[in-house]
């Protein structure tokens, strides 16, 4: 149990245009999803918290009219970024909080972004 | 504000020996959780374990458990009979109940055949 599923894991797309990555928690509900941005031999950066039913939470820092979230059901959250720029060039990852005990996030596979 | 330290950016172990990894964390919290991930190079985050703050027991998954310190704020992995499947990023990871995770600088483990 525990799946967390991220699609896709690879685009490529030209400056300007923009780009939607979905996450979706496969085998349970999820209140609270998160997304991460990870440079080369770097930790996990915090980008946004997304809750369903309500606006997501920003990181200082992270333009919230540039990377759209929405998190329509307890299963789907998505990630636009909106006219992309080289520099958005990234490896994005999503996870899924699973509370009930758990008290856990996990992980999507992450999605390599390159902005041409 | 919380923050979480690994010192170590690079280990390395003989396959079949054992290795620790190790964490610090700084925190007001009495009650949290604490988690180290693996990353191998397909870059899929894995849990490896997870440790609850008010349990004094360590946890321990298989091969892989951890030394808990609370009152030094410490929390170290420790991994035995290290297989080459153990390569990756580790990360220590630290979660105030319910609240985000703050993630730790990482480090890169190599097992050496």
């Amino acid at each position: 149990g525990a799946v967390v599923s991220q699609h896709p894991s690879r685009v490529i797309c030209k400056s300007g245009t923009s780009v939607k990555i979905e996450c979706r928690s496969l085998d349970f509900q999820a209140t609270t999803m998160f997304w991460y941005r990870q440079f080369p031999k770097q930790s996990l950066m915090l980008m946004a918290t997304s809750n369903e039913g309500s606006k997501a939470t920003y990181e200082q820092g992270v333009e919230k009219d540039k990377f759209l979230i929405n998190h329509a059901s307890l299963t789907l959250s998505t990630l636009t970024v909106t006219s992309a720029h080289p520099e958005d060039s990234s490896f994005y990852i999503c996870s899924a909080y699973r509370d009930r005990g758990a008290d856990t996030q996990y992980f999507g596979p992450g999605t390599r972004l390159t902005v041409l | 504000a919380q923050t979480v330290t690994q010192s170590q950016p690079e280990m390395s172990v003989q396959e079949a020996e054992t290795v620790t990894l190790s964490c610090t964390y700084d925190t007001s919290e009495s009650d949290y959780y604490l988690f180290w991930y693996k990353q191998p190079p397909s870059r899929q985050m894995i849990l490896v374990i997870r440790q609850e703050a008010y349990k004094q027991q360590n946890a321990t998954e298989n091969r892989f458990s951890v030394n808990f310190q609370k009152a030094a704020k410490s929390f170290s992995l420790k991994i035995s009979d290290s297989q080459l499947g153990d390569a990756a990023m580790y990360f220590c990871a630290y979660s105030p109940y319910g609240q985000n995770f703050v993630f730790g600088p990482g480090t890169r483990l190599s097992v050496l055949p």
